[in-house]
């Protein structure tokens, strides 16, 4: 099956800083998206970006499916970032099934 | 629109036990699904839907039944519950097909089985 490898597991960062994560995926995909877990652990959709780029206030995300990969941007980082950032991929043809990367753990220190 | 609503939020159960954990939405969107997620991982499919009276397995699909008799709702069944399906449990939704835009989560069902 795809494989979903995000990059890094974890990250630290101080308010004010600007950072990117990071999505590898080993399959054609139809569709990709970037979740948020916040310590509640409520899942918010930040964007559906199966090909090129989209930007929403601080975060924007861009997705090179020919190469396979997605960036999520995160800029001037805010404490209320912290938690974890999934990607989820889903493959060419399989419609509706998403498969999650393991998360980066986001940290932001005030 | 309330999206895509789960209850209970929370559940003990103890082992043997049996319970239906119910998911509807508002959206009338033909595409359900149900997820577990276990600490420090990411979300697994259990079961999933394309429409009124068409389910399939996803990929661990063991110890739970699904079934689908309306647009609006997706409840997941757990027929004699076991501790390894202590877990938080995530419904969710999309329109059909390629394309269509991304899939939309309830808020969880945090489920412990003693």
């Amino acid at each position: 099956g795809i494989q979903v490898e995000q990059s890094p597991p974890d990250l630290i960062l101080q308010e004010g800083a600007n950072s990117t994560l990071r999505c590898n995926f080993s399959d054609s995909v139809n569709n990709l998206q970037w979740f948020h877990q916040n310590p509640w652990g409520q899942l918010i959709n930040l964007f559906y970006i199966p090909s090129g780029t989209k930007q929403n206030g601080r975060l924007s995300a861009t997705t090179v499916a020919t190469e396979r990969y997605s960036l999520l941007y995160i800029s001037s980082s805010q404490t209320t970032d912290s938690g974890v950032y999934f990607c989820a991929v889903e493959r060419s043809g399989n419609t509706g099934k998403l498969i999650f990367g393991q998360g980066t753990t986001l940290q932001v220190k005030p | 629109n309330a999206g895509v609503t789960q209850t209970p939020k929370f559940q003990v159960l103890k082992t043997g036990q049996s319970m239906t954990l119910q998911c509807a939405q508002d959206m009338n969107h033909e595409y359900m699904s149900w997820y577990r997620q276990d600490p420090g991982m990411g979300l697994r499919l259990i079961h999933y839907s394309v429409g009124a009276g068409i389910t399939d397995q996803g990929e661990v699909p063991n110890g739970y039944n699904v079934s689908r008799s309306t647009t609006e709702d997706f409840p997941l069944r757990l027929l004699s519950a076991a501790p390894s399906q202590t877990s938080v449990y995530f419904c969710a939704s999309r329109e059909f097909g390629t394309n269509r835009g991304g899939q939309f989560f309830g808020p969880g069902t945090r489920l412990t089985v003693l």
